[in-house]
C-alpha cells in the first residue's frame, strides 16, 4: 500500500538557518503530495501541495518539489524563524479511487533565537 | 468563522467507560473525518464520511463507532474504552474527497487518556 517516510526528528536549528526535512513516498499511480504543519496546541493545516511531477509547491517561504524519479518531496526553507517551530507532516493522496490521505510520522522542528 | 470545533478538549476515562467525541464544522463541507495521533505513528484514519448519510471505515476502526448526524456534525463514540485508545483525536473536514483539490481542515484535537 501507499506509505510516506519522513526524516526523524526532533530537529533543532538556529534562527536564519537553512532547513531541509526529507520525505520519500511509495505509491502506485500518480499521487498528490502535501506538507501539513501543526503549531503547538492546534490541529494540522495545509502548508503546501504539488499534484504532478516536477510541480513546486510554496507558501510562507517554504518550498517542496515533486520528484517522481526519486519519489521525494523534501521541504525546504532558506531562513527559518522562531515562529516556524512546529511539527511538519508529509502526506500523499492516491488517485484512481484511493484518495484518502496517508501521513508520515511527523518531524518536530524547534528554532532557537 | 469557527471552522472545525471539537469537544471536549481533554478527557480522562476509566477502562470500560463510554464517551462520545463531538465535532462540528461551519464551512458547508461534504466530507468529514476522524483521525488519531500517536507518537511515532503519525495520523491514522479511524472513520470518514464522504457525504451526509454515509460513513466508512478507515485504517483503525476497531473499538469505535461514528454518526454523521447531519451535514455539520460527525461524532465518534467509544463504547468501552481501553488503554490502547489513549491518544489525541482530530476531527477534520473537506469540501470533497479529492484531496488534491480539497485540503483537510482540522479541529484543535481532543486529548483522551484511558486508565
Amino acid at each position: 500500500g501507499d506509505s510516506v517516510t519522513q526524516m526523524e526528528g526532533p530537529v533543532t536549528l538556529s534562527e536564519e538557518a537553512f532547513l531541509t526535512i526529507n520525505c520519500t513516498y511509495t505509491a502506485t499511480g500518480y499521487p498528490s503530495l502535501f506538507w501539513y504543519v501543526q503549531y503547538p496546541g492546534e490541529g494540522l493545516q495545509l502548508l503546501l501541495k504539488a499534484t504532478k511531477a516536477d510541480d513546486k509547491g510554496s507558501n510562507k517561504g517554504f518550498e517542496a518539489t515533486y520528484r517522481k524519479e526519486t519519489t521525494s518531496f523534501h521541504l525546504e526553507k532558506g531562513s527559518v524563524q522562531v515562529s516556524d517551530s512546529a511539527v511538519y507532516f508529509c502526506a500523499l493522496s492516491g488517485n484512481f479511487g484511493n484518495e484518502k490521505l496517508t501521513f508520515g510520522t511527523g518531524t518536530r522542528l524547534t528554532i532557537i533565537p | 468563522n469557527a471552522g472545525v470545533t471539537q469537544t471536549p478538549k481533554f478527557q480522562v476515562l476509566k477502562t470500560g467507560q463510554s464517551m462520545t467525541l463531538q465535532c462540528a464544522q461551519d464551512m458547508n463541507h461534504n466530507s468529514m473525518y476522524w483521525y488519531r495521533q500517536d507518537p511515532g505513528m503519525g495520523l491514522r484514519l479511524i472513520y470518514y464520511s464522504a457525504s451526509e448519510g454515509t460513513t466508512d471505515k478507515g485504517e483503525v476502526p476497531n473499538g469505535y463507532n461514528v454518526s454523521r448526524l447531519n451535514k455539520r456534525e460527525f461524532s465518534l463514540r467509544l463504547e468501552s474504552a481501553a488503554p490502547s485508545q489513549t491518544s489525541v483525536y482530530f476531527c477534520a473536514s473537506s469540501e470533497g474527497t479529492g484531496h488534491h483539490n480539497s485540503p483537510l481542515h482540522f479541529g484543535n484535537g481532543t486529548r483522551l487518556t484511558v486508565t
